[in-house]
């Protein structure tokens, strides 16, 4: 693997509940990055954060909130206030290298019902 | 803003056949560039990178070389097995911000038939 894991990887929720999606690393990595794939889509920017107690808004991160207490922790919670939740999420991690190359979990799938 | 253009799928070729998917980037300054492949229900998995002008990335038998002067970063095999089948992704890590976010193509799926 990537040195990430993600859990679950199957979520079902109700429509107006608010979930949290897990997203560990053991590198000692300090970049943890949040993105969403939609069908026939690539991927896009939610969140990400670059040390512990600091993150910073991607591209669509309206509805979606994350924490950072620990280094090796960055959970997503989607919120209610998120119009289209249902999508495949991935958590990444950066590595110190020049190459700033990300590695990649195993994702979680969210369908909201 | 930077962005990624790949071809649209899917790609369908028999075993053994060569393989091209092609991409090409708009970017300021020179930025890395990355193939991932994903799987069906899996995360996506770094196939193979290049940080500067005419680097060749390569792994598992895919190759790309990053021309500066095209723009470009074409994905190639020479033999393509059953196995290859996926959605290959065209990206680059764009440095506009501190955010070292990547930047996308939207994917080409290729079937491989035996």
């Amino acid at each position: 693997d990537g040195g990430i894991t993600q859990s679950p990887k199957y979520l079902f929720r109700k429509e107006g509940q608010n979930v949290t999606l897990s997203c560990e690393q053991n590198l000692n990595h300090d970049a943890m990055y949040w993105y969403r794939q939609d069908p026939g889509q690539g991927l896009r920017l939610i969140y990400y954060s670059q040390i512990v107690n600091d993150f910073q808004k991607g591209d669509i991160a309206e509805g979606y909130s994350v924490s950072r207490e620990k280094k090796e922790s960055f959970p997503l919670t989607v919120t209610s206030a998120q119009k289209n939740p249902t999508a495949f999420y991935l958590c990444a991690r950066k590595d110190r290298g020049l190459t700033d190359t990300q590695y990649f979990g195993p994702g979680t799938r969210l369908t909201v019902l | 803003g930077d962005s990624v253009t790949q071809m649209e799928g899917p790609v369908t070729l028999s075993e053994e056949a060569f393989l091209t998917i092609n991409c090409t980037y708009t970017a300021t300054g020179y930025p890395s560039l990355f193939w991932y492949v994903q799987y069906p229900g899996e995360g996506l998995q770094l196939l193979l990178k290049a940080t500067k002008a005419d680097d060749k990335g390569s792994n598992k038998g895919f190759e790309a070389t990053y021309r500066k002067e095209t723009t470009s970063f074409h994905l190639e095999k020479g033999s393509v097995q059953v196995s290859d089948s996926a959605v290959y992704f065209c990206a680059l890590i764009s440095r506009m911000d501190s955010s070292y976010k990547l930047i996308f193509g939207s994917g080409t799926r290729l079937l491989v038939r035996p």
